[in-house]
């Protein structure tokens, strides 16, 4: 099966910051690659499909890139509300396995 | 307005059984596959198992092949997840998750609020 791994697992930024969390496949799903974003407390919420298609709602600094095993979520701009867990998932095939998490919060 | 609603959870013991539930509405239920996803205490999330919306296809992670069971029955709207041969390690949050996406491409763009099976003796 296809592993996915996240890096890092956990960061800390000011507000206003870019922020950079790397998501990888152990072999390539094409972009079939999702972002979730999971707020304390709260039930997970689809961001991103297909690697960089923004879900409807969802504010234009998330953005996505990359493709075969290597894919980024960015954040131009951290703002409070941004505090969360981002989860990368796989949905090329069954398995549709998550990755472990990147914690962000603010400095 | 899409509404996923689990039930089902509670506490069983190590080697016990357990069917949970998810009532679905708001969108045409058949059209669509429907999912389980987990979330132990603290930790990340773990995609369960998916039925397609005919019920004809049924995907299941390794972790739970051969002891947990999904089933729908689309008359009622509704998602089931039989769980059997419960060990410690299944204690988790159970999310009811509707699936977007082509066949066999499954992603998550509605979730329910989950519901908790914790196993222990």
């Amino acid at each position: 099966d296809i592993q996915m791994t996240q890096s890092p697992s956990s960061l800390s930024a000011s507000v206003g910051d870019r922020v950079t969390i790397t998501c990888r496949a152990s072999q390539g799903i094409s972009n079939y690659l999702a972002w979730y974003q999971q707020k304390p407390g709260k039930v997970p919420k689809l961001l991103i499909y297909a690697t960089s298609t923004l879900e409807s709602g969802v504010p234009s600094r998330f953005s996505g890139r990359g493709s075969g095993t290597d894919f980024t979520l960015t954040i131009s701009s951290l703002q409070p509300e941004d505090v969360a867990t981002y989860y990368c998932q796989k949905y090329n095939s069954a398995p549709f396995t998550f990755g472990p998490g990147t914690k962000v919060d603010i400095k | 307005e899409v509404q996923l609603v689990e039930s089902g959870g509670g506490l069983v013991q190590p080697g016990g059984s357990l069917r949970l539930s998810c009532a679905a509405s708001g969108f045409t239920f058949y059209s669509y596959a429907m999912n389980w996803v987990r979330q132990a205490p603290g930790k990340g999330l773990e995609w369960v198992s998916g039925i397609s919306g005919s019920g004809g296809t049924t995907y299941y992670a390794d972790s739970v092949k051969g002891r947990f069971t999904i089933s729908r029955d689309n008359s009622k709207n509704a998602l089931y997840l039989q769980m059997n041969s419960l060990r410690a390690e299944d204690t988790a949050i159970y999310y009811c998750a509707k699936a977007t996406g082509a066949a066999g491409k499954i992603l998550f763009d509605y979730w329910g609020q989950g519901t908790l099976v914790t196993v222990s003796s």
